[in-house]
């Protein structure tokens, strides 16, 4: 089946740095991407959306010059948390659409990302 | 807006069938019914979807009522495993962004 992986599946960083946080489609093409965000007893939060070559696509109230997103290739995205805080501290999950029809479901979830900032 | 109401969560003897119960009274004709589930510390997990038939698969089956305003996800054996976060959403395609609500936390009893 379609697997995504993520790395690394944790961090933890000092406050201020940044980290970067890999999101790929090890056996199919995908053409999108999402970026999400989890809080301890809450629900995913959808940060933003990227397609492979183009800018990504940002939900409201998501900053996107803390939070950086490349989708330099069709297996591969990137987000970037800069100037890292306290309050990003989160678990990160990203998905990966394969755009195939006839799978039930085209997108495919990563086993997340915690970040932890001290 | 998730568009969909959940209760937050419930209880389920191992062995038995879990029901889980959705509303979503606004949804559009040409919105689907997904589910996905996700266990703790995990990335969800897709289970099943369906438009207006009832579907069924190897893990569960979904009950969608003719007026389309509710359905149900059927786990017909419940086990310890299946203790995790179920959430129901409508979207118009397979490839349109997933808006999680707060979905129900099931908890399958030994």
């Amino acid at each position: 089946g379609a697997v995504v992986s993520q790395h690394p599946s944790w961090v933890i960083c000092k406050s201020g740095t940044s980290v970067k946080i890999e999101c790929r489609s090890l056996d199919f093409q995908a053409t999108t991407m999402f970026w999400y965000r989890q809080f301890p007893k809450q629900s995913l939060m959808l940060m933003a959306t990227s397609n492979e070559g183009s800018k990504a696509t940002y939900e409201q109230g998501v900053e996107k010059d803390k939070f950086l997103i490349n989708h330099a290739s069709l297996t591969l995205s990137t987000l970037t948390v800069t100037s890292a805080h306290p309050e990003d501290s989160s678990f990160y999950i990203c998905s990966a659409s394969s755009g195939i029809i006839g799978r039930g479901d085209t997108q495919y979830f990563g086993p997340g990302t915690r970040l932890t900032v001290l | 807006d998730a568009k969909t109401t959940q209760p937050p969560s419930m209880d389920c003897a191992e062995g038995r069938a879990a029901n889980l119960p959705c509303n979503h009274s606004t949804i559009s004709g040409n919105e689907y019914v997904y589910w996905y589930r996700q266990i703790h510390s995990q990335g969800p997990q897709y289970i099943i979807h369906g438009l207006k038939n009832n579907e069924t698969n190897e893990m569960a089956s979904l009950i969608i009522t003719e007026d389309r305003k509710s359905s149900t996800l059927i786990l017909p054996h419940a086990t310890l495993r299946d203790t995790a976060v179920y959430y129901c959403i409508v979207r118009v395609v397979q490839d349109d962004k997933i808006i999680f609500g707060k979905g129900t936390r099931l908890h399958i009893l030994p």
